[in-house]
């Protein structure tokens, strides 16, 4: 029972544009969403969250917004760099809680 | 300052053999996280700390599998009686405590039982 699900497994982007990563989650008492991103053989690093208080949360080329509604969220990096190509994780729980419900997670390569 | 570190960073043991995996969560941090990580999936929740006492471990698969964190700091994940579908990469992660802290991961441990 997949509770976070990121349908795309990779997307390709040319450098400069835009880069849109979709999550879905299905527990609607999820209210804290965050996303990570992986290079190879490193750990997953934080680049962005969001309190379901919140529908936008911006952090310089990084945007995250979010449907509660559709239970869902987005990753907009713009203008997309080389440096961004790698895996996204889309993570979800309750505020408070301890425990990170991650996605399967979405290759982003982008194309100089 | 040095983030999370985990050892060894790749462990081979045979099925039935039990294994120790070590995390050195960044100093000062209260909450010490262990996730299980297959191919091409997510992390997967596995137990957590809140210094020395272990929080929530509902996420560990089976009494094969068991974590400690004696003094607050080290964490030792064991797991007894390997078999082969618990090779994975198993990750380590800390944070300041509760309420919307970044977790920081370490690098993993890559566990392959033959």
């Amino acid at each position: 029972d997949q509770q976070v699900k990121q349908n795309s497994p990779s997307l390709s982007v040319q450098e400069g544009r835009i880069s849109i990563l979709n999550c879905d989650y299905t527990n609607s008492m999820f209210d804290y969403f965050l996303w990570y991103k992986k290079y190879p053989a490193e750990g997953p690093t934080f680049l962005i969250s969001i309190s379901s208080i919140k529908d936008k949360n911006e952090d310089g080329r990084f945007t995250v917004f979010l449907n509660k509604s559709a239970k869902h969220l987005s990753l907009h990096i713009v203008p997309s760099q080389p440096g961004d190509s790698a895996v996204y994780f889309c993570a979800a729980t309750l505020f408070g809680n301890e425990k990170l419900t991650f996605g399967t997670g979405t290759r982003l390569t982008i194309i100089p | 300052g040095a983030g999370v570190s985990q050892s060894p960073r790749y462990k081979v043991t045979k099925r039935g053999q039990d294994v120790a995996l070590r995390c050195d969560p960044i100093s000062g941090h209260v909450s010490l996280y262990w996730y299980r990580q297959a191919l091409g999936q997510g992390p997967e929740f596995l137990t957590y700390f809140n210094y020395e006492a272990q929080q929530d471990k509902s996420g560990l698969p089976n009494d094969r599998f068991s974590a400690e964190r004696p003094e607050g700091s080290i964490s030792t994940l064991t797991i007894q009686r390997t078999e082969q579908r618990d090779s994975a990469m198993y990750r380590c992660a800390s944070s300041l405590g509760a309420g919307g802290y970044e977790q920081y991961f370490g690098p993993g441990t890559r566990l392959t039982v033959t």
